[in-house]
């Protein structure tokens, strides 16, 4: 079955560097989604891509679909305390699926 | 919009008694799915529904599991009998629809989530 990997699965930065998180697919994707969960709390929708090579921004947030439409990634740039979460990337594999399969998620430490 | 609505929040039972979780999507959503997240596993999808109807149960790791769907506006997951192996978060979500790849890059395919259920077995 379709597979999602994510990496890295944990990552600690100094507040102000830059964080990135990877997501793999053993499948061509038809989108992608990204979910952040706050520590304590429930995935929350962030974005979705569709087309290959996309990129979408939410400030200092930066979305990439690649071009085969098997990975993404999201880079935070100067990362803020508010930013720490897990970050979840999510595929639809085809068409007429309707399972939205989840990475393993990425979750992000901002030392102050 | 109150969002998608579980309950308990927190439950804490012993081994080998029932569990019900509650969930109550978003007004005129017409999928509900149920998840289950471990630190292990992650998420895992256990089953889906589609106006009401399961779709696919495949997730659902045993016969002790089972979920229902009465109305649209009401789903429970029943654990019976739990054990310890089962303490997880257990997610709820919906999406407008059940259809997500005729339209992907609509918002009908977004999933919202409810705030959880934390269980506990000993």
């Amino acid at each position: 079955g379709q597979q999602v990997m994510q990496i890295p699965q944990y990552q600690h930065v100094q507040e102000g560097e830059d964080f990135t998180t990877y997501c793999n697919s053993s499948t061509t994707l038809s989108n992608i989604q990204w979910y952040k969960q706050r520590p304590g709390g429930h995935p929350v929708f962030l974005i979705q891509l569709v087309k290959s090579g996309e990129v979408k921004k939410q400030k200092r947030l930066t979305f990439q679909f690649g071009e085969a439409k098997k990975n993404s990634s999201l880079h935070i740039t100067a990362t803020q305390t508010t930013d720490v979460g897990t970050y979840f990337c999510a595929g639809y594999s085809g068409a007429g699926s309707y399972q939205l399969t989840f990475g393993k998620g990425t979750k992000l430490s901002v030392i102050p | 919009d109150a969002g998608v609505i579980q309950s308990p929040r927190h439950e804490v039972t012993e081994m080998g008694q029932e569990v019900t979780l509650r969930c109550k999507p978003i007004s005129g959503h017409n999928s509900l799915f149920w998840y289950r997240q471990t630190m292990m596993r992650g998420l895992e999808l256990l089953i889906y529904f589609n106006n009401n109807v399961p779709i696919d149960d495949s997730g659902m790791p045993e016969d002790r599991f089972s979920a229902k769907m009465p109305n649209a506006s009401f789903s429970t997951l029943k654990i019976q009998p739990s054990e310890p192996r089962d303490s997880a978060v257990y997610f709820c979500a919906s999406s407008p629809t059940g259809q997500p790849l005729h339209s992907p890059d609509s918002g009908a395919n977004v999933l919202t989530f409810g705030a959880g259920s934390r269980l506990t077995v000993l």
